[in-house]
């Protein structure tokens, strides 16, 4: 079965903290992805990664960094947290096929408050 | 850049009645569009998409019409049923990415 396991479904952090979530998947695709999901505003692409060691910026990469040292491994890091970060965090995953990235499997969520 | 505006934000329906949401994109160049569902303390669930070379694609109670000249394409959901309450996102793939929609959060009340 599918699977993508993020490491904490919640976490409260004080402000200035260095904030990892760690993010791993079973299905040896080559894409990783980010998400923030906001009230009112969806979901919305942190950063990506589509093989190890690559990293592409997404929609909101401001204050955020990412590390990829193994295909089944996305961190997202947050170097120091404020409290406009607090948010629920997606990881996922796709493969690709024929040049074009396939159906993306999301894990549960990460909730982080910053305190 | 590239946009999905995605309507309504809140859908309230009586159980057996159907349920549409909407969604318009801006990238021409979008030529996959799959359908999310979001389940209270879950991530989200791939449960129906549709490419840009079909008009209309079925799976029992729910479909996905595409309209690829006016750049919108919309979920129908036949029958609702309870469990069907959830948060619904529609995305485009731009590039290698998947652009998500702000979501609809529907209600089916028994």
């Amino acid at each position: 079965d599918v699977k993508v396991t993020q490491s904490s479904r919640y976490l409260v952090k004080r402000t200035g903290e260095k904030v990892f979530l760690e993010c791993v998947q079973d299905m040896d695709h080559e894409n990783m992805f980010w998400y923030r999901q906001d009230p009112g505003l969806g979901l919305r692409l942190i950063y990506f990664s589509y093989d190890v060691k690559m990293k592409e910026k997404g929609d909101i990469p401001e204050g955020y960094s990412v590390s990829r040292e193994k295909k089944e491994r996305f961190s997202l890091i947050l170097e120091s947290a404020s409290t406009n970060q607090t948010s629920m965090y997606l990881c996922a995953s796709s493969f690709i096929r024929g040049q074009r990235s396939t159906e993306a499997f999301f894990g549960q969520g990460t909730r982080l408050t910053v305190v | 850049g590239e946009n999905v505006e995605q309507h309504p934000s809140t859908l309230s329906v009586q159980e057996g009645d159907s349920a549409v949401i909407k969604c318009t994109y801006s990238d021409s160049a979008s030529n996959y569009f799959p359908w999310y569902k979001q389940e209270l303390g879950k991530g989200p669930q791939l449960i129906i998409d549709i490419r840009s070379n079909v008009g209309e694609k079925k799976d029992q109670r729910i479909a996905v019409t595409l309209n690829k000249t006016a750049k919108h394409f919309s979920l129908h959901i036949t029958e609702t049923q309870p469990e069907d309450s959830a948060v619904y996102f529609c995305a485009t793939r731009g590039t290698d990415k998947l652009i998500f929609g702000t979501g609809t959060r529907l209600q089916v009340f028994p």
